[in-house]
């Protein structure tokens, strides 16, 4: 069966400008998360909804950063005024429950580059 | 604070075996995982643990001492593609789930 998609695979943009970036879960899955992860590190969580509200943005860094997930499945993480900072991989994982053995399927990411 | 610690690096040579360490301080433990990563690639998943002992899962075992916060991933008869970022993660009082940076793990003919 189809696994987590993530678009765009890469994504270069300039410091200052906007971008999205569009997770589509695995089918039924009611947990979805974005996480963020540099070079050598661990994912940074970033955001968990579950079904069409955001559960939990406490690992948003700041305000230039917001995701929705109007329908309770596909999410866009989307972000402001790109800093060069924010260069990194966008993961997002989705899962079929929360509480109790949560084992979270991963896409692809998104890797993000701001000059 | 909540930590998760693990080596950031060990290197073993092909048919052997290793063990990968992981030590943590979380508020809540809901359970701990192992994911493996490899480069480029997303993280995924091999095992789970929530009660002591032992899980073994082909060539991967993983281990749990909830009384030390202590796990270790443990993988035998080692293979070249094995060579890879192994990942400890705790699932804390909220069931989210808080990341080691990962074991770089290389793996020598």
């Amino acid at each position: 069966g189809a696994g987590v998609s993530q678009t765009p695979s890469n994504k270069v943009t300039e410091k200052g400008k906007y971008v999205e970036l569009r997770c589509d879960p695995i089918s039924g899955h009611t947990a979805l998360y974005w996480y963020r992860q540099s070079l050598g590190q661990g994912p940074e969580f970033l955001i968990y909804f579950q079904g069409t509200g955001a559960a939990d943005d406490s690992g948003l860094p700041n305000d230039r950063f917001f995701a929705v997930r109007p329908e309770g499945s596909v999410s866009t993480l989307k972000i402001q005024r790109t800093e060069r900072g924010d260069s990194a991989v966008y993961l997002c994982a989705s899962s079929p429950r929360t509480g109790p053995y949560n084992e979270q399927f991963f896409g692809p990411g998104t890797r993000l580059t701001v000059l | 604070g909540q930590n998760i610690d693990q080596p950031t690096e060990m290197t073993a040579t092909e048919g052997a075996i290793v063990q990968i360490n992981c030590t943590y301080q979380t508020s809540g433990f809901n359970g701990l995982f192992w994911y493996q990563q490899h480069a480029g690639e997303a993280p995924t998943f091999l095992s789970y643990n929530v009660l002591d002992g032992l899980e073994e899962k082909g060539r991967f075992s993983s281990f749990l001492s909830r009384s030390k916060g202590y796990s270790y991933l443990l993988l035998k008869e080692l293979q070249m593609k094995d060579s890879a970022s192994y990942l400890c993660a705790v699932s804390d009082s909220n069931y989210q789930l808080i990341w080691g940076a990962g074991t770089k793990l290389i793996i020598k003919p």
